[in-house]
């Protein structure tokens, strides 16, 4: 089945730093990614959808100079968190739609990268 | 726009017995797709069912199932014979175009 690969699984780096994160859709071709974002115990929250070749689109209250997404080709996505700080530690999930079937059939999931800025 | 609330937090069952996990949402649309997740501990997201709105009949794979009401926005989840591995969280999904997730329900299961 199709497989989202997402890395790193966990990071930990000083504030003021930045951090890129990698989705790559392994064997399918993802012309959409989505990223959320998933507090302790709390749901995921659409923070930006980013497609091939085109600017992402951010959801309401998303900063986007902060978080820098980039989808460069059919196969990967990045987010940046750019000068990260202590409330940017949190869960970051990529998903995708296979590109075959649109989202009709559910997403494939990375497997979530914990970012805890010290 | 659209809204999926998960109005159980937690909810407990008996290995082996059946537990029905509520999820209503809101749209204004009328083709949509439906889904329940699960997050095991590993946080690896795991698809458990989906449904399409424009068909009537319930989905079924296997011990789980759904009773979708349409009209109502309710789509809930059924277990039947919860096993020691059911124990997760559960998020139910809508999707159109993008996926949106209810806050959850924590299952744990008693052996």
């Amino acid at each position: 089945g199709a497989v989202v690969s997402q890395h790193p699984s966990w990071v930990i780096c000083k504030s003021g730093t930045s951090v890129k994160i990698e989705c790559r859709s392994l064997d399918f071709q993802a012309t959409t990614m989505f990223w959320y974002r998933q507090f302790p115990k709390q749901s995921l929250m659409l923070m930006a959808t980013s497609n091939e070749g085109s600017k992402a689109t951010y959801e309401q209250g998303v900063e986007k100079d902060k978080f820098l997404i980039n989808h460069a080709s059919l196969t990967l996505s990045t987010l940046t968190v750019t000068s990260a700080h202590p409330e940017d530690s949190s869960f970051y999930i990529c998903s995708a739609p296979d590109a075959r079937t649109g989202g009709n059939y559910g997403y494939t999931f990375g497997s979530g990268t914990r970012l805890t800025v010290v | 726009a659209q809204t999926v609330t998960q109005s159980q937090p937690e909810m407990s069952v008996q290995e082996a017995e059946t537990v029905t996990l509520s999820c209503t949402y809101d749209t204004s649309e009328s083709d949509y797709y439906l889904f329940w997740y699960k997050q095991p501990p590993s946080r690896q997201m795991i698809l458990v069912i989906r449904q399409e709105a424009y068909k009537q009949q319930n989905a079924t794979e296997n011990r789980f199932s759904v009773n979708f009401q349409k009209a109502a926005k309710s789509f809930s989840l059924k277990i039947s014979d919860s096993q020691l591995g059911d124990a997760a969280m559960y998020f139910c999904a809508y999707n159109n175009n993008d996926m949106r997730f209810g806050a959850g329900t924590r299952l744990t299961v008693k052996p």
